[in-house]
């Protein structure tokens, strides 16, 4: 299994507030990074697929960028709302498929 | 079906007592993987299998945790003597091939230990 990192673990923001967080993952053998969002007893729900390196997908107030030579991947939520709460998981498919750990996102009212 | 199945949704069970957790994959998906998320942490590799090579282990936390899954079939995850902090969502999600293309997940088994 390899190295996946989201950053932060967790993240609590006001309403109204902007936020983003980090995957991280190997730079050798890409192919593609998938984020989705996770509310606890339902499927994982898709987000982005993101293949190119300097993609930016953009879905209503949720957005994503892609930097394949570095590394890295971001996810920005604008005008966050409470029932934008959820972990954000990002996975990376290079040899084998590997998920992050997550971030649990708490938007309070 | 058309989907990843976990079986049971739920499930509450006393401290001691052994439990098993069911994922049914996709037709003809090689690649099994087994998470869980434990209350305010993050997600966590628990074991992956690979058609019928030998599983990648290394994330189980304990002993006391073992899955089996027969070829490219279900997969059962089993916890013995169970401990309160057992309690998590194991999420189980099914690929296609060993490099994640065409990936499903499961809803997930939330286990509670009291």
């Amino acid at each position: 299994i390899l190295n996946v990192e989201q950053s932060p673990q967790s993240l609590h923001v006001q309403e109204g507030d902007s936020t983003n967080f980090t995957c991280s993952f190997p730079s050798s053998n890409f192919y593609a990074l998938h984020w989705y969002r996770w509310e606890t007893a339902k499927s994982p729900e898709a987000l982005f697929v993101m293949t190119l390196n300097g993609d930016e997908k953009k879905k209503g107030r949720i957005s994503a960028t892609l930097n394949t030579k570095e590394g890295y991947s971001y996810l920005y939520i604008k005008g966050s709302q409470p029932e934008d709460s959820a972990t954000y998981l990002c996975a990376f498919i290079g040899n084998m498929l590997t998920f992050g750990g997550g971030t649990r996102l708490m938007v309070k009212p | 079906g058309a989907g990843v199945s976990q079986s049971p949704s739920n499930k509450v069970t006393e401290k001691g007592k052994d439990v098993e957790l069911r994922c049914d994959p996709i037709s003809g998906h090689t690649a099994l993987y087994w998470y869980r998320q434990r209350l305010g942490q993050g997600l966590e590799f628990l074991i992956y299998f690979q058609g019928n090579s030998a599983p990648d282990k290394s994330g189980l936390p304990s002993d006391r945790f073992s899955a089996e899954r027969t070829g490219e079939s279900v997969s059962t995850l089993t916890i013995q003597r169970t401990q309160q902090e057992d309690s998590a969502v194991y999420l189980c999600a099914s690929s296609l091939r060993r490099d994640g293309h065409g990936y499903t997940f499961g809803s997930g088994t939330r286990l509670t230990v009291v």
